[in-house]
């Protein structure tokens, strides 16, 4: 069963900018969250979604927002990059009950200057 | 609310050493708890699980107890190999809906021949 893939691998953007970022889930998972991961603060949630629908949201500022399609494919989209925004955002899928372990993709890399 | 505690690295062993990290957690009711493990470059791969109270999650020579009296989870291992350097997150499944993890800071691994 193929993995849980995230697109881009890595990312150059300027300050202001605006990035989307794609994460293709396991087959037959229909949980997506998403993390973002620095040095400093660790591992961050930012969102998970079910079903289309926005499940649980993290402590984040309205530029940080994501979308899920109909076959669970989701994506995340930065507004109005800021150099702080720099990080490894990660996506895991799993089967969408509670305590269901996370499965992770490589992440995307972004780079804001 | 829900939270992970782990302790704080660097680590770093001889080859065979025996290895603990610590994790202590924080949670309404009964989560399920997770080790992963992260190399270089690479997203989070799952090295074990418990889901109640007494269980014993273990993967390529790794063990830990899930402990509701200490509310903890601590790794171990008994002889640690080169290949064992990475960095090690402790994770719980939150109470609340959905299936949102926290995850603690990350304890990094090196092992030197």
């Amino acid at each position: 069963k193929a993995g849980v893939t995230q697109t881009p691998r890595y990312l150059i953007k300027t300050r202001g900018q605006q990035v989307t970022l794609s994460c293709s889930p396991i087959s037959g998972h229909r949980s997506v969250s998403w993390y973002q991961q620095t040095p400093g603060q660790g591992l961050q949630f930012l969102f998970e979604y079910f079903s289309e629908t926005q499940r649980n949201k993290g402590n984040f500022p309205g530029r940080f927002s994501g979308r899920q399609f109909s076959n669970s494919r989701s994506e995340m989209n930065v507004s109005t990059l800021e150099l702080g925004d720099s990080a490894l955002y990660l996506c895991a899928s799993s089967p969408p009950d509670r305590g269901e372990t996370q499965y992770f993709g490589p992440g995307t890399r972004l780079l804001v200057l | 609310g829900d939270s992970v505690t782990q302790m704080e690295g660097p680590v770093t062993l001889s080859e065979e050493a025996f290895l603990t990290i610590n994790c202590t957690y924080t949670a309404t009711g009964y989560p399920s708890l997770f080790w992963y493990v992260q190399y270089p470059g690479e997203g989070l791969q799952l090295l074990l699980k418990a889901t109640k109270a007494d269980d014993k999650g273990s993967n390529k020579g790794f063990e830990a107890t899930y402990r509701k009296e200490t509310t903890s989870f601590h790794l171990e291992k008994g002889s640690v190999q080169v290949s064992d350097s990475a960095v090690y997150f402790c994770a719980l499944a939150a109470s609340n809906t959905g299936n949102q993890f926290y995850f603690g800071t990350g304890t990094s691994l090196t092992v030197i021949p």
